[in-house]
């Protein structure tokens, strides 16, 4: 069946710092992959998504490229901010499937 | 527009008490999502609904029972509550799947005593 990996966590970085979270998958085909975040106290809400291979999903200053070849998905921002600070989660999602999610990383962000 | 509205916030229930959960979503979407988020398991699928009058399993449904009556409202039921089923609860809604993204409500804190 499909799943997803992602970096364990927690990531704590400081204010400026650039921000990589890893995320790999296995699927059936090609699915679209998406990143959500969850803020302190909030349900999940998505940061961005890429449909198909070479797209590129951005948002908020945060990049994720899909990688056909590498069956990867990796969030990436060049300068986090204080209020960056929350958990991210990897997800996978084929037509005619459920969502999977990954376990989420959670990043702290100190000024 | 409020999205995906979730009653109630917070619920303490002793073994073997019964309840259900109220998702609500006003964007007519066709499909509903039920799930529970652990510490260190992410997000694990209770139920789903791909349109009124539907209902299907997910990942983890024992325990746990679903209605979708009305297209704008998912219930999720436990009808006897165990400790296992402490949980953050978060419904979601989405046009479909694949490319369609999910909106989440606010999230359901029980705790189980």
């Amino acid at each position: 069946g499909n799943s997803v990996t992602q970096m364990e966590g927690p990531v704590t970085l400081s204010e400026e710092a650039f921000l990589t979270i890893n995320c790999t998958y296995t699927a059936t085909g090609y699915p679209s992959l998406f990143w959500y975040v969850q803020y302190p106290g909030e349900g999940l809400q998505l940061l961005l998504k890429a449909t198909k291979a070479d797209d590129k999903g951005s948002n908020k200053g945060f990049e994720a490229t899909y990688r056909k070849e590498t069956t990867s998905f990796h969030l990436e921002k060049g300068s986090v901010q204080v209020s960056d600070s929350a958990v991210y989660f990897c997800a996978p999602n084929q037509a005619g499937t459920a969502l999977i999610f990954g376990k989420g990383t959670t990043l702290s962000v100190s000024s | 527009n409020a999205g995906v509205t979730q009653t109630p916030k917070f619920r303490v229930l002793k073994t073997g008490q019964s309840m259900t959960l109220l998702c609500a979503q006003d964007m007519n979407h066709e499909y509903m999502y039920w799930y529970r988020q652990d510490p260190g398991m992410g997000l694990r699928l209770i139920h789903y609904s791909v349109g009124e009058g539907t209902t299907a399993k997910g990942e983890v449904p024992d325990g746990y029972n679903v209605s979708r009556l009305k297209k704008q409202n998912f219930l999720l039921g436990l009808e006897s509550a165990a400790p296992s089923q402490t949980s953050v609860y978060f419904c979601a809604s989405s046009h479909g799947t694949g490319v369609e993204t999910q909106y989440f409500g606010p999230g359901t804190r029980l705790l189980v005593l």
